[in-house]
């Protein structure tokens, strides 16, 4: 069974460090995708970033990118120079079966992310 | 512009009495899904539909039904709600069309439902 785990409830970081949320991923299938989203206090669901399971490189968009590690199952995201307004909460996520017609979506229980100026 | 609607956004209801949660999306997306976040646990997915006509469960589909007579509606239906389904509801679609960002999620607003 696919499973997402993120070991950290939550983190403090100051601002303008970068910072690295921790995912990691079970699955059997050799097709998925990996996500990022953001969550703020508004309560909205913001994509991030993408990673596919056959991408050679990390994704990279702007201050994000996913330090991903397939042998590991490590899909990391790394926010670099934080701001104030990086504070949310934040969900990996992974869809098995890429390319397949059928396929469940599954999240990790999510990192609350507070930046202190 | 490109989005997924949901109403009510906040509804308060009590046990038994049948409620449906509408979603909507106008990107012409395949793939639709529900699901509920709770604190601690994350989203979790309570069903999806990779097209009209094809609904398939989630992890946590007990006491919904959902249907999708049109691409753009999947509505949510809950039966007979229970205080256990008090919880932020969410709707999502994407395109299914060649994997990679393309297929990233657009979400709704959410729906906040306390079942009393």
């Amino acid at each position: 069974a696919q499973k997402i785990t993120q070991t950290q409830p939550g983190m403090f970081v100051q601002e303008k460090e970068a910072v690295t949320l921790d995912c990691t991923y079970d699955t059997s299938d050799p097709s998925y995708g990996l996500f990022w989203y953001k969550q703020p206090s508004s309560g909205e669901m913001i994509f991030l970033i993408y990673q596919g399971s056959y991408d050679q490189q990390n994704a990279t968009e702007g201050r994000y990118s996913l330090n991903f590690q397939k042998a590991r199952k490590s899909a990391n995201l790394v926010i670099s120079a934080s701001q104030l307004g990086d504070s949310a909460m934040y969900f990996c996520a992974m869809r098995e079966g890429r390319y397949s017609s059928a396929s469940k979506i599954i999240f990790g229980s999510g990192t609350r992310l507070s930046i202190r100026p | 512009e490109a989005q997924v609607t949901q109403n009510p956004r906040y509804l308060i209801t009590v046990t038994g009495k049948k409620l449906t949660v509408t979603c909507s999306q106008n990107m012409n997306h395949e793939y639709m899904s529900w699901y509920r976040q709770d604190p601690g646990l994350g989203l979790r997915q309570i069903y999806y539909s990779m097209n009209v006509e094809v609904t398939d469960k989630g992890d946590v589909p007990e006491g919904y039904k959902v249907s999708r007579k049109e691409k753009r509606n999947f509505p949510l239906i809950l039966e007979s709600p229970s205080p256990n389904q008090t919880s932020l509801y969410f709707c999502a679609s994407s395109s299914t069309s060649a994997g990679g960002p393309g297929e990233t999620q657009y979400f709704g607003p959410g729906t906040r439902l306390l079942v009393l």
